[in-house]
C-alpha cells in the first residue's frame, strides 16, 4: 500500500511570495489532516478534512493560509503571502477514519528568505 | 489545556534498555498514540493504546494508565538506528490529536 505522497518536499522563497504543497493520501482514507511541525516541536494541527469537508481548521491563519480538497482526495494547502516565521515543515497525514491511526507523509519544508 | 508533557532528550547505550515517559490531562481522553521520527523525515505510528496496561510489539513496548495520565514507551535491546525522537500523542473527545514536544534519544556505542 502506498503512503502518503507530498511534494514539493523543500521549497525556498522569498518573503511576500504565494507558495502552495500538494498532498495525495493513501487509498481510502477519508480523513486528512494538514499540520505545521517547528524544529524541535511536535506536529501542530491547521486543519482537518472529512471527505472534501473541512471540519476544524481553527487554527488556521486564514488571513494568509487556505486549503482545499475538492474531491475527497489530494489536498492543496496555501500561503499568500509567505513571511518569515512561516519557515517550517509542512506535514500532511490520512487516515480511514476520524478515529483512525494517522499515517504521515514525508512533508515540505518551507525555508522562507 | 491538554498539556502533553515527556523529557526534551534522553541518551542510553547500545544494547540497553529504555523508558521514555509522557504525561498528559486526563479529561476527555481517547486514547494515547506513539510516533517516532527520525531527522527530517515523517512521523511513524509505532503504538496505540486505550486500555489500561502494556501493550507489547517486538522490542517496543506502551504502557498506559488512565486513571493517572501517564504512559511509558520501553524500548528494548536498543540499536543506533534507535536514535530518533519519539513523540507522544494524544486523542481527546474533540477528534484532535495533540502532540507532545518529542523526546529526542540519543544511542551510543
Amino acid at each position: 500500500e502506498a503512503g502518503v505522497v507530498q511534494s514539493p518536499r523543500y521549497k525556498i522563497i522569498e518573503k511576500k511570495q504565494p507558495v502552495a504543497f500538494w498532498c495525495n493520501p493513501i487509498s481510502g482514507h477519508n480523513t486528512l489532516y494538514w499540520y505545521l511541525q517547528n524544529l524541535g516541536q511536535g506536529p501542530e494541527l491547521l486543519i482537518r478534512y472529512e471527505n472534501e469537508e473541512a471540519v476544524d481548521d481553527s487554527q488556521l491563519p486564514k488571513d494568509r493560509f487556505s486549503a482545499e480538497r475538492l474531491k475527497g482526495v489530494d489536498s492543496t494547502l496555501k500561503i499568500q503571502p509567505a513571511e518569515l516565521g512561516d519557515s517550517a515543515v509542512y506535514l500532511c497525514a490520512s487516515s480511514r477514519t476520524r478515529e483512525g491511526t494517522q499515517y504521515f507523509g514525508p512533508g515540505t519544508r518551507l525555508l522562507v528568505l | 489545556g491538554q498539556n502533553i508533557d515527556q523529557p526534551t532528550e534522553m541518551t542510553a547505550t547500545e544494547g540497553a534498555i529504555v523508558q521514555i515517559n509522557c504525561t498528559y490531562q486526563t479529561s476527555g481522553f481517547n486514547g494515547l498514540f506513539w510516533y517516532q521520527q527520525h531527522a527530517g523525515e515523517a512521523p511513524t505510528f509505532l503504538s496505540y493504546n486505550v486500555l489500561d496496561g502494556l501493550e507489547e510489539k517486538g522490542r517496543f513496548s506502551s504502557f498506559l494508565s488512565r486513571s493517572k495520565g501517564y504512559s511509558y514507551l520501553l524500548l528494548k535491546e536498543l540499536q543506533m538506528k534507535d536514535s530518533a525522537s519519539y513523540l507522544c500523542a494524544v486523542s481527546y473527545n474533540t477528534d484532535k490529536l495533540i502532540f507532545g514536544t518529542g523526546t529526542r534519544l540519543q544511542v551510543f556505542p
